[in-house]
């Protein structure tokens, strides 16, 4: 079981520039969650989709912000133009119909200059 | 809307001791899910213990245990025989059962484990 896989790991970029993070979550799950972590905020639901549908996006921040799945193996979130508040660590979780429990990624720390 | 706090931003305890985490919640739901994650220096998050509203078993992992009071909207988490790989940052999150399956989580407890 290889678990959530996101990547990059770590992502440094200049203010202005697009970014696009990527998250392949467990085989067989069927929800798929965006959380971003930050020293102030602390860990945020952005955006989540059951069955590749995106359910709720309550959380995403602004128009900067955008998250797709166009299948069941693979979503990305990306962030144009990218600011350097949207610094933090972005985590990628994923969950099986009728089990509770979510599982979390390793996280993208993300840095804009 | 739902919130949860975590009034201890850092504990420590001594090795093979005991020590126990505060989380208190604040829902008009019945029904709902409580969990206590494990975020370690690794960054990666662990769910350590979960408990559903509607058991009134506290619910135990080995040397996890929590004290869930539902009427004072409590959820602690009691840590036995404190091993130094259980330091880490410990959150607390809560989610309804049906509707949004978005979890919400408190702001974390760093706890140091002292050999």
């Amino acid at each position: 079981d290889a678990g959530v896989i996101q990547s990059p790991r770590h992502e440094v970029t200049e203010m202005g520039q697009e970014v696009t993070l990527r998250c392949k979550p467990i085989s067989g799950h069927n929800s798929l969650f965006w959380y971003r972590q930050t020293m102030m905020r602390g860990l945020e639901l952005l955006i989540y989709f059951n069955n590749n549908v995106p359910i709720d996006d309550s959380g995403m921040p602004e128009d900067r912000f955008s998250a797709k799945m166009p299948n069941a193996s693979f979503s990305t979130l990306k962030i144009q133009p990218s600011e350097p508040r949207d610094s933090a660590v972005y985590f990628c979780a994923s969950r099986s119909r009728g089990v509770n429990e979510q599982f979390f990624g390793p996280g993208t720390r993300l840095t804009v200059l | 809307a739902q919130t949860v706090t975590q009034s201890q931003p850092e504990m420590s305890v001594q090795e093979a001791e005991t020590v126990t985490l505060s989380c208190t919640y604040d829902t008009s739901e019945s029904d709902y899910y409580l969990f206590w994650y494990k975020q370690p220096p690794s960054r990666q998050m662990i769910l350590v213990i979960r408990q559903e509203a509607y058991k009134q078993q506290n619910a135990t992992e080995n040397r996890f245990s929590v004290n869930f009071q539902k009427a004072a909207k409590s959820f602690s988490l009691k840590i036995s025989d404190s091993q130094l790989g259980d330091a880490a940052m410990y959150f607390c999150a809560y989610r309804r059962r049906g509707g949004s399956e978005k979890l919400v989580f408190g702001k974390g407890t760093k706890l140091t484990v002292n050999p």
